[in-house]
């Protein structure tokens, strides 16, 4: 199965400031989706972004950008100009296309956004 | 516009009693999912499925029971609760093509004591 790590458990960004929050992931598949999910302390799962393995061209949604390094298994999300609506738990997500077509979540990393 | 139902928000059981989850999706999607959500884990697939009559296991299928005997709905079942069954579970269906995203309920806060 794949496996997809946030080593950041936790971050801080000041008020309209710019942070990047790490993912990476390990899989043997050269086709898939990869996906960020963005849940407030409402607990609702909200998708911030999402970004085809085939396309060379980073995602992006307003504010929310990412970093796609194929070869290096890496899916960054910044967030520019943050926000006090950011403040949340940060999921990023792998799609695989083999069976099942499974996703694959990262632990999370919960970020503070600080007035 | 309901999306993904999941009742109830809350529940308490003893240990030994059993539940069953319920979902449903007005999206007519064919694939299903549930999740639970542990401190420090991030979301875990319990069981999922790909169509209506058609289910598998997932990472963490043990003490857990599905089935979808139509496409609207895909309850999950707790035979007989144990306390490391004490999660947040959230159901999820998409649909099978493309790279559409997983789309959540609002998920169910379940304490086994």
């Amino acid at each position: 199965a794949q496996t997809v790590t946030q080593s950041q458990p936790e971050m801080s960004v000041q008020e309209a400031e710019t942070v990047t929050l790490s993912c990476t992931y390990d899989t043997s598949e050269s086709d898939y989706y990869l996906f960020w999910y963005k849940q407030p302390p409402s607990r609702q799962m909200i998708l911030v972004i999402r970004q085809e393995a085939y396309k060379q061209q980073n995602a992006t949604e307003n504010r929310f950008s990412v970093n796609f390094q194929k070869a290096a298994k890496s899916f960054s999300l910044k967030i520019s100009d943050s926000q006090l609506g950011d403040a949340a738990m940060y999921f990023c997500a792998y799609r695989s296309l083999g069976t099942g077509n499974q996703f694959y979540f990262g632990t999370g990393t919960s970020l503070t956004v600080i007035p | 516009n309901a999306g993904v139902t999941q009742t109830p928000k809350f529940q308490v059981l003893k240990t030994g009693q059993s539940m069953t989850l319920q979902c449903a999706q007005d999206m007519n999607h064919e694939y299903m999912s549930w999740y639970r959500q542990d401190p420090g884990m991030g979301l875990r697939l319990i069981h999922y499925s790909v169509g209506a009559g058609i289910t598998d296991q997932g990472e963490v299928p043990n003490g857990y029971n599905v089935s979808r005997s139509t496409t609207e709905d895909f309850p999950l079942r707790l035979l007989s609760a144990a306390p490391s069954q004490t999660s947040v579970y959230f159901c999820a269906s998409r649909r099978g093509s493309g790279n559409q995203p997983q789309h959540f309920g609002d998920g169910t806060r379940l304490s086994i004591l």
